[in-house]
């Protein structure tokens, strides 16, 4: 079955970095887009950044662009996300997710990891 | 990148229906059929139940549907259950290629 598991999260103070992983199983890796998501504690959902298949493609959300860099290793099934710069708004769950066959939407989530950022 | 707009709570008992709505702009709900729905249960990850305005994937109750009428989508739920009191979140893909979700609506079966 598919899994995906976020690691990396943590406690951080404003200005410093995290990377995010996300190891995907179940699922043939190197055939699929994926996507980070986060939730702020008690807040909704918000698009963070999608890369292709491939690695080619890559999009961010304008409150991240320059600050998260996304990749993928598709020989060891892995997701990234590279965060710098953090702020203290940037403290979310942040979940990893499957694109669903080119449609522009999520079939398959992981538990979400979460980054704390203190002033 | 505005969210799009979904009101902050609903109610129902159980057996009603009841429709979400999910309103943006020609840019992104308005430009383009692919927008979608997530359920959120409290400390659980979202889970895709509709795809593409108006598909479920299998394993979604066919008591989940959704339609789109120009910049608003509508999530409705028939035969309302208790276990579908939870979260819901609309998404769609934008002319910028970027995808924005809506501010989310609480769900509550009376």
């Amino acid at each position: 079955q598919v899994q995906l598991v976020e690691s990396g999260g943590g406690m951080v103070q404003r200005g410093g970095s995290l990377r995010l992983s996300c190891a995907a199983s179940g699922f043939i890796f190197n055939k699929y887009a994926m996507y980070w998501v986060r939730q702020a504690p008690g807040k909704g959902l918000e698009w963070v950044a999608y890369i292709s298949f491939d690695g080619s493609r890559k999009y961010y959300a304008d409150s991240v662009r320059g600050r998260f860099t996304v990749s993928r290793d598709n020989s060891k099934n892995t997701l990234f996300l590279q965060i710098n710069s953090l702020r203290t708004e940037d403290t979310a769950f942040y979940y990893c997710a499957k694109d669903w066959s080119g449609t522009y939407s999520r079939d398959y989530w992981g538990q979400g990891t979460l980054v704390s950022v203190s002033s | 990148q505005s969210a799009l707009t979904q009101p902050a709570s609903v109610s129902g008992s159980p057996g009603q229906s009841i429709t979400i709505s999910c309103t943006g702009t020609s840019s992104d709900v308005g430009a383009y059929n692919y927008v979608s729905w997530y359920q959120q249960h409290p400390g659980k990850a979202p889970k895709l139940i509709i795809y593409e305005v108006n598909n479920r994937p299998s394993g979604v109750s066919n008591r989940f549907s959704g339609s789109k009428s120009g910049n608003t989508a509508s999530l409705t739920i028939s035969g309302l259950q208790a276990e579908d009191e939870a979260d819901y979140y609309c998404d769609s893909f934008t002319t910028s290629t970027t995808w924005v979700f809506g501010g989310g609506t609480k769900l509550t079966v009376l």
